[in-house]
């Protein structure tokens, strides 16, 4: 049974950076990509990026080019989500999700952390 | 970047009766790859459907999904009380992934 255990939740000042990190357990850390994907109050799902941890490249979305940083920790089964110049838009839980193979696209999630706040207000 | 839309919003139904949702996609998805995505109140998103119909281990069989290229449905035939949720479309064949911006079921 996988299960992604996030860290807690985090209240930033703006122009500050969060980092947020994910462990993996119960199956195979290196078969499989992990996204980030985030949701706004009473917003809807919008995927970041994801990272393919048998090559340890990763791949973002546009808008998020610039600020958000997805790495891994094979030795630990863990992935992080750096996101930098925090702004109010920003605030919003944030969710660690595995993909059924290693590549980001091709796959559908098949498991979801439990979400972190993350809250920028100054 | 392919934009899903869903349709409609909210949808007001009573426990027992049939759910349709829809989501278009703004070009085709290559080869089905679409999901569906049950949200409970606090909790995360689960998966319902992948490859446009497939149901994921678990989902009960009043859950079906359908379409293919640009138009897709998930139908719900006797609604359960555990079913009233959120629902959101997902394509997962080409990058960036997107969602759709869902669907509520509420209770009427």
């Amino acid at each position: 049974q996988v299960q992604l255990v996030q860290s807690g939740a985090e209240v930033k000042k703006p122009g500050s950076s969060v980092k947020v990190s994910c462990k993996a357990s119960g199956g195979i850390f290196r078969s499989n990509a992990l996204s980030w994907v985030r949701q706004a109050p009473g917003q809807g799902l919008e995927w970041m990026g994801g990272i393919i941890a048998i090559f340890g490249t990763a791949n973002y979305a546009q808008r998020f080019q610039d600020r958000v940083t997805i790495t891994a920790d094979e030795s630990t089964s863990t992935v992080y989500m750096e996101l930098r110049s925090l702004r109010s838009e920003d605030t919003a839980v944030y969710y660690c999700v595995r993909s059924t193979g290693y590549h980001l696209t091709n796959n559908w999630f098949d498991a979801w952390g439990q979400g972190t706040l993350v809250t920028v207000s100054s | 970047e392919i934009v899903l839309t869903q349709s409609p919003g909210t949808l007001s139904l009573s426990p027992g009766e049939r759910a349709t949702l829809s989501c278009r996609a703004s070009e085709t998805v290559s080869s089905n790859y679409l999901a569906w995505y049950q949200q409970r109140p606090g909790q995360a998103p689960s998966l319902l459907i992948y490859g446009a119909s497939t149901r994921a281990t678990g989902i009960p069989d009043r859950f079906s999904g359908s379409g293919s290229g640009t138009d897709f449905t998930l139908t719900i035939s006797r609604l359960d009380p555990e079913d009233f949720a959120v629902y959101y479309c997902q394509q997962f064949g080409s990058s960036p992934l997107t969602f759709g911006g869902g669907t509520k079921v509420e209770i009427k």
